[in-house]
């Protein structure tokens, strides 16, 4: 079963670049079919597709953050990533990684909370 | 963009109960690409439900979904202490992009 673990800075000054890696086992981040995602989550509110890269290289970001998103994949690693630029406090979230064969997540990273703070 | 919307926002039930959990979509979903996920404090969601009526692995068949087109519902047969959280549905019918609906909390009556 494929599990997924985000790590990265939990403290990001405004303006800055907030970056995250999602690490993939128990499965090939090179395997055909699957969409690698990354999703939000606000303290105590529901849940936002960032975006996700397809397996063949595609990609799509959500409109509302579009400007300021970047994923990709790093195929020798078995890791995608995350960048949101020019983040502010309304960045202040859990991000989470996950991954399923439809634009579906169905399996999770446990989260990382990031918190936008000078 | 399609809009879900769950409710009740907050269903307080005994465990032994059924839960009756909706939810609402704003376009029809063609092939019914809906989902359900739980969420406890503290966990990330947990897939439940695909394709509007398939459990996922694992996942015990007190948990069931129904529905097409625009309304589908999630039902807890009898309520276990562990299925008291927040629930959610997503639709991934309209590519690219997906949604999440706000969410109905389970809670202990």
């Amino acid at each position: 079963q494929v599990q997924l673990h985000e790590s990265g800075p939990g403290l990001v000054k405004p303006s800055q670049t907030l970056s995250l890696t999602c690490t993939v086992s128990g499965g090939s981040i090179s395997s055909g079919g699957y969409y690698w995602s990354w999703i939000r989550q606000h303290p105590g509110k529901g849940l936002e597709c960032i975006g996700y890269i397809y397996y063949r290289g595609s990609s799509y970001y959500n409109p509302s953050l579009m400007s300021r998103v970047t994923i990709s994949v790093d195929t020798s690693k078995n890791q995608f990533s995350l960048k949101l630029s020019s983040v502010t406090v309304a960045d202040t979230a859990v991000y989470y990684c996950a991954t399923g064969l439809n634009p579906r997540p169905d399996y999770w990273g446990q989260g990382s909370l990031v918190t936008v703070s000078s | 963009d399609i809009v879900l919307t769950q409710s009740p926002g907050t269903l307080s039930l005994s465990p032994g109960e059924r839960a009756t959990l909706s939810c609402r979509a704003s376009q029809s979903l063609r092939s019914s690409y809906l989902a359900w996920y739980q969420q406890k404090p503290g966990q990330a969601p947990r897939l439940l439900i695909y394709a509007a009526s398939s459990r996922a692995t694992g996942i015990p068949d007190r948990f069931s979904g129904s529905g097409s087109g625009t309304d589908f519902t999630l039902t807890i047969s009898r309520l276990e202490p562990e299925d008291f959280a927040v629930y959610y549905c997503q639709q991934y019918d309209r590519s690219p992009g997906y949604t999440f609906g706000q969410g109905t909390k389970l809670e202990i009556k």
